[in-house]
């Protein structure tokens, strides 16, 4: 595709529930991360892939946070027993190589109630 | 603390008028700094990339300006448009890969 593309844009949670988030990043890029940004908040780093590589997860706020990007190309975030705190917009950006340009999806919105 | 902050939190100009925003940081060693525009409801688009070496790169009517002594940013946005209305967030990477992100300035353009 032309971008990077997240699904869904939008999920509400009961808490509790687990929830699963999808990242499409540019073709042929090696490197994948994923942020969390709070509202009025800028992006906060949570875990980085080199192909399927995950080379830094020290982001990730609790082990009830996991990713994987087991082909070296779609990436899924997955959040067990979400609690409120965990309402954020989750943005997943891809990179051609190291130091370049990191190109951002949209980002999906949750919401847990 | 924030390794990168941003100021002002947020300002108001007219079309057609210039501004500045500023970033100080203080995350190190360095290996560049960027600035990135981000309109709400969607992710951040790079708009410059600037290394240790590099004072000043433009794209288009932004004009970023990097002093690595005083550890000090700006962005300079010339003939502001309504487009240009957004928050801009400043990164600061330490390494290859790990970006430091400020909080960002809202922008907000009126005609």
């Amino acid at each position: 595709g032309a971008g990077v593309s997240q699904s869904p844009r939008y999920k509400v949670a009961k808490r509790g529930q687990d929830v699963a988030l999808r990242c499409d990043p540019i073709s042929g890029h090696v490197s994948l991360f994923w942020y969390q940004q709070a509202l009025g908040q800028g992006p906060e780093f949570l875990t980085y892939f080199q192909n399927e590589a995950q080379l830094d997860k020290s982001g990730l706020p609790s082990d009830r946070f996991f990713a994987e990007r087991p082909e070296g190309s779609v990436s899924t975030l997955k959040i067990q027993r979400t609690q409120q705190e965990d309402s954020a917009v989750y943005l997943c950006a891809s990179e051609a190589g190291a130091s370049d340009t990191q190109y951002f999806g949209p980002g999906t919105r949750l919401t847990v109630l | 603390k924030n390794q990168v902050e941003q100021s002002p939190q947020s300002l108001i100009i007219l079309e057609g008028k210039n501004c500045t925003l500023q970033c100080n940081y203080t995350v190190s060693p360095f290996s560049n700094l960027r600035w990135y525009k981000q309109d709400t409801g969607r992710g951040p688009v790079s708009l410059t990339i600037m290394t240790f070496s590099e004072n000043t790169k433009s794209n288009g009517r932004y004009t970023a300006t990097l002093d690595a002594d005083t550890k000090q940013s700006s962005l300079h946005i010339t003939a502001s448009q309504l487009s240009d209305s957004a928050s801009y967030i400043c990164v600061v990477s330490a390494n290859d890969y790990k970006l430091s992100f400020g909080a960002g300035t809202t922008v907000t353009v009126r005609a």
